[in-house]
């Protein structure tokens, strides 16, 4: 079993559309989680930053973490075709820790 | 400012060739980490690297080395090149020790093994 799973997609979804973007990981000791950004050849760009359980939002972004099901979640709320990229999920066992990625989940946002 | 910078952009290497990844760091950052990409995979941790020590180490072999210079710079260095290694590089940098949540990636070096 993996670290992190993630469901690579493809996600296609029209403009305007509440995105959910999933990720779960076998391994609770992970207790820093992020989202990332990354569109076609190029590097990931950090979104999203949570530590522990709990939500944060940021603009038309929210991140969740339920440690308890070992479930993380990013919400995209009126999506744009901008929106579409790759976006990773990732964990780390402690502040100083490696990232560990999940695959990524290809989102195709239609006007 | 300028991000995190890579270079080359883009490379071809044969089978049993030498290459040599470079990375410079945001302005004042002293945390410098490696990631390989393959593709259709998220990336996989390599190298950290702060203040010229080594930090962390995947779980790469041998051939795989790096080191960080005192302006923080980066080189990663591959020995005896596989098809297998063929991957998008990144580079990674964070202010401080802190990595977690804080790490800026470059857009990468694109390394193709024939």
């Amino acid at each position: 079993q993996k670290e992190v799973e993630q469901d690579p997609g493809p996600l296609s979804v029209p403009e305007g559309a509440i995105v959910s973007l999933n990720c779960t990981y076998s391994n609770s000791a992970f207790q820093y989680f992020m989202w990332y950004r990354q569109y076609s050849r190029k590097g990931p760009e950090l979104l999203m930053y949570t530590y522990s359980s709990g939500n944060k939002e940021d603009g038309r972004f929210t991140a969740q973490v339920d440690k308890s099901s070992k479930y993380i979640s990013l919400f995209i709320r009126d999506s744009q075709p901008s929106d579409s990229a790759t976006y990773l999920c990732a964990m780390s066992r402690t502040i100083r820790g490696n990232l560990i990625f999940g695959k990524g989940t290809k989102l195709s946002v239609k006007p | 400012d300028a991000g995190v910078t890579q270079s080359p952009t883009h490379l071809i290497k044969t089978r049993g060739q030498h290459v040599t990844l470079r990375c410079s760091p945001i302005s004042g950052h002293k945390s410098v980490s490696w990631y390989q990409q393959v593709l259709g995979q998220g990336p996989q941790f390599i190298f950290q690297y702060y203040e010229k020590e080594e930090r962390g180490r995947g779980n790469f072999p041998d051939r795989f080395s790096a080191r960080q210079f005192p302006n923080y710079s980066s080189e990663l260095n591959v020995n005896a090149l596989l098809l297998g290694d063929s991957a998008l590089y990144l580079c990674a940098s964070s202010s401080d020790e802190i990595w977690a949540g804080e790490l800026f990636f470059g857009e990468g070096s694109r390394l193709t093994v024939l």
